[in-house]
């Protein structure tokens, strides 16, 4: 079946401790990207990657990192959690660019105490 | 900047039409649209691109008016599964990001 799969789903934390959400998919997409999304701000986009090695700041890229060392995979990392990143992150990924569609995966919440 | 969606919220009973607006102050290449029911992720819809066609997609259709960088998403005879938060997302082509609205929430009612 054709998906992303993100890990965890239900993530809560501590203020400061590095943490490491994957993402991962089966379609051969070249690019990925990572959203939050937050009440009443829609999906913000986070970064983005448009193939292996090659990776980009979104809107909100402040607080995160990324990396693309495969092509199935974009881990999203939080070096120093704070509350301000409490929120839902979705991975996406498409063939190529803003001419195909998205597909998400099922989100991750993550909770910063 | 994140294109304008209108209206933010709308209710429906069922069998009832519904029109979402998407404007942007960019020139577009693309629109995206996409449908999220509540604790699950966005699906989605259909895309427009510079230079196409008005899409359909069963009783959901949409339209692009590059002029006016604007998107229109029709839903027809909706019924209670059409229920969630409808998204535009828009494109300036290539690899650029796209940049999402913040949603028109949608509910269908019996």
């Amino acid at each position: 079946e054709a998906q992303v799969t993100q890990n965890p789903r239900y993530l809560i934390t501590v203020t400061g401790k590095k943490l490491t959400v994957t993402c991962s998919q089966n379609m051969n997409h070249e690019y990925m990207s990572w959203y939050r999304q937050d009440p009443g701000l829609g999906l913000r986009q986070i970064y983005y990657s448009m193939n292996v090695e090659v990776t980009d700041k979104g809107d909100v890229p402040e607080g995160y990192k990324v990396s693309r060392k495969e092509k199935r995979n974009f881990p999203l990392i939080l070096e120093s959690p704070s509350p301000n990143q409490t929120s839902l992150y979705f991975c996406a990924s498409s063939f190529g660019g803003t001419g195909y569609g998205y597909t998400f995966g099922s989100g991750t919440r993550l909770t910063v105490v | 900047q994140q294109p304008v969606q209108s209206p933010q919220a709308v209710i429906l009973r069922e069998g009832e039409d519904a029109v979402i607006n998407c404007s942007s102050s960019k020139a577009l290449y693309s629109v995206h649209w996409y449908r999220q029911k509540h604790g699950e992720a966005p699906v989605f819809l259909m895309i427009l691109l510079k230079g196409g066609e008005q899409k359909g997609h069963e009783k959901i259709s949409a339209s692009f008016n590059e002029k006016k960088q604007q998107s229109s998403l029709y839903l027809t005879a909706s019924q209670l599964s059409y229920s969630g938060t409808y998204f535009c997302g828009t494109g300036s082509g290539g690899y650029q990001k796209v940049t999402f609205g913040t949603g028109t929430k949608l509910q269908v009612i019996p």
